[in-house]
């Protein structure tokens, strides 16, 4: 079974700088997707960043961007420049291709980002 | 993409009791599903719910405690049934239109069990 794995469960970042945020995940599949979703605490997930499998180029979004490692199955979200509204947990999740499963997420179990000033 | 409404954002039960919990999407969708996330943990999928038919349900989760229905492709409901304290957590509703776009979600029903 696929499994996702952050083992960051809090981070804190100043305004204005850089902060990355881990995960690995295990699988025996080639093809698949993985996902940064961010929840604040209104609840809502909100999708921050995809990136395919079969790519090697790294997804960015603006002030997000991913470092992506198949061969080491990690998959780390870079926020730049963060912001106070940048506060959240931070979900990682996986997404296989598979006949069946393919419309299922496996989440990690999150990564509570505090924002100072 | 498109929103989700889910209704109730929040109730406070009483064990034993039941509660459904409704999601409606403002436009059709091919693929709903039910997820829980129980204090300060990740999300579960509970069950992908089938338009027409019986909803698929994961490993853990069984149709008494939750059943679903989806009777069109706009609206799917959740039934959290016999409740005990245990049930306490946060139920969202996603939805995705088709296979190549991806999933987004309501904004939750977060539920309290006394």
């Amino acid at each position: 079974a696929q499994t996702v794995t952050q083992s960051q469960p809090e981070m804190s970042v100043q305004e204005a700088e850089t902060v990355t945020l881990s995960c690995t995940y295990d699988t025996s599949e080639s093809d698949y997707y993985l996902f940064w979703y961010k929840q604040p605490p209104s609840r809502q997930m909100i999708l921050v960043i995809r990136q395919e499998a079969y790519k090697q180029q790294n997804a960015t979004e603006n002030r997000f961007s991913v470092n992506f490692q198949k061969a080491a199955k990690s998959f780390s979200l870079k926020i730049s420049d963060s912001q106070l509204g940048d506060a959240a947990m931070y979900f990682c999740a996986y997404r296989d291709l598979r006949a069946g499963t393919a419309s299922k997420l496996t989440f990690g179990t999150g990564t509570r980002l505090q924002v100072t000033l | 993409s498109a929103v989700i409404s889910q209704k109730p954002s929040r109730d406070i039960c009483q064990r034993g009791t039941s509660l459904t919990i409704q999601c409606q999407v403002d436009s059709q969708v091919t693929m709903m599903f039910w997820y829980r996330q129980q204090p300060g943990q990740s999300l579960t999928l509970i069950a992908t719910a089938n338009q027409g038919s019986e909803a698929t349900y994961e490993s853990g989760f069984v149709i008494d405690k939750f059943p679903i229905s989806r009777p069109n492709l706009t609206f799917s409901t959740l039934t959290v049934s016999n409740m005990s304290p245990e049930d306490s957590s946060i139920y969202l509703c996603s939805a995705r239109e088709d296979l190549n776009t991806e999933a987004f979600f309501g904004q939750g029903t977060r539920l309290t069990v006394v």
